[in-house]
Order: C-alpha cells, then structure tokens, then sequence
C-alpha cells in the first residue's frame, strides 16, 4: 500500500499522560498535514510541513501539542499532559502541490480516547 | 469570522433519486473551494476544486457548482456506495495552507 500510513490506529490513555501518533506520507509528497476531527464534525486544522520546516501553525495547536518532521519524510504529532478534550481522531495528509490543486491525500487516521 | 456551513446535516435517499447537498460559506476572500467525500472509518478522500463563481466540476455521478456565496454538489441517480458524509472545505489566504471544513453531511442511499 503507498497511502498515507498512521500509527497506531487507536489509542486509549488515561488523563495526564503523554501520546505520540506517527505519520509516514506518501513517497515523494513533500508537503504534509495535520488535522483533528471529532465526532459529527469537519476536520480542523492543526499544523503544516514542507519538507521539514514548519510554516502554519493553528491557535489550536497549544503548548501541550508539538509536531516534527525532522527529515522531511515521517511526521510525529505529541500531545503532552492529555486532557479529555483531546478525544479525537488526528489525521494526517501528504501533497505533492498542496492548496494549489487542492487534493490532499488523508491517511486513516489515529484515534485517541483519553478517560 | 470566517464560516462554512453544510445542510442538511443528513440525507436519506433512495436508489436512483436524485438531489443536491449545499455548503455555504462566508469569509472574508474565498481562494478555493473544495468537495472531499468521507466514508466510517476512513480519512477524507478529495473530489473537486472550484476556484470561480460559474465553474462546475464532474466526476460519474457528482457535479459540483460554484457560486459566490454556496457550492452545490448534485448527486444524479445516486447509487448505494455513493454512502458517504460529504465535506467542502474553504482556502481563505492566499499561499497559506489551512482549510476551514463545514460539519459534512451524511448521505444514505438505500437500495
């Protein structure tokens, strides 16, 4: 499968504790994405990569949440001292033109439970 | 503040009857609109772009207009795996990267 690959699919944590989701993009994609989505709702913008700098970044991404990408190829989102709102998928998408043609490639996501 | 707003939330049609969902937005400088399709479980999956009022995109049964207010995407003698939630999406700023996502609507086709 060459999609965009998340891990894990599923996460269940307790409050306080710290998570990490990975995402791996499709091969020769050099621009990759970050959203969260919640039950019933569109996906919200978190971050966004090319190759390896960070140049967007939302209100939403707080300081319990960093993102890398050090090589420009994988990506880690961390969520620091989760907290029960933090409940959601996180889904992660590559693009080799971005915005300029508009198709993101989505990967399946990670869900997070925090109880 | 910028806004999209997708109705209706739920459609339930059945076989062959066709209809339209509507996504409407209010920003302040629209840089394209995008259509993406979302089945359980799955990560969006990317339909169209529309960048100008009067432009119109088509794909099988799908058909997405452009106004300078909504967008519409027309579902023409819908099949059972045309089951999705359908999302559109906004660009506001030029060059930047964020889309603004409406809530979706769930669409059932029953058979």
């Amino acid at each position: 499968d060459t999609g965009v690959s998340q891990n894990p699919r599923h996460k269940i944590t307790k409050r306080g504790q710290n998570v990490t989701f990975r995402c791996d993009p499709i091969s020769e994609h050099n621009r990759l994405y970050w959203y969260r989505q919640t039950l019933g709702q569109g996906p919200e913008f978190l971050t966004y990569f090319q190759n390896e700098a960070q140049l967007e970044k939302s209100r939403l991404l707080s300081d319990r949440f960093s993102a890398e990408r050090p090589k420009g190829s994988f990506s880690t989102l961390e969520i620091q001292r989760t907290e029960q709102g933090d409940s959601a998928m996180y889904l992660c998408a590559s693009s080799l033109w971005g915005l300029n043609t508009g198709e993101l490639f989505f990967g399946e996501g990670s869900r997070l439970t925090v109880l | 503040e910028d806004q999209v707003t997708q109705s209706p939330e739920a459609l339930r049609l059945q076989e062959g009857e066709s209809s339209s969902l509507n996504c409407s937005y209010t920003v302040s400088g629209l840089r394209g609109l995008f259509w993406y399709r979302q089945d359980p479980g799955k990560g969006p999956e990317f339909l169209f772009t529309l960048y100008s009022a009067g432009e119109e995109k088509e794909k099988e049964r799908l058909k997405a207009t452009l106004t300078k207010k909504e967008s519409f995407l027309h579902i023409t003698a819908p099949k059972p795996e045309d089951s999705a939630t359908y999302l559109c999406a906004v660009r506001i700023i030029q060059g930047a990267q964020k889309l603004v996502f409406g809530q979706g609507t769930r669409l059932t086709i029953n058979p």
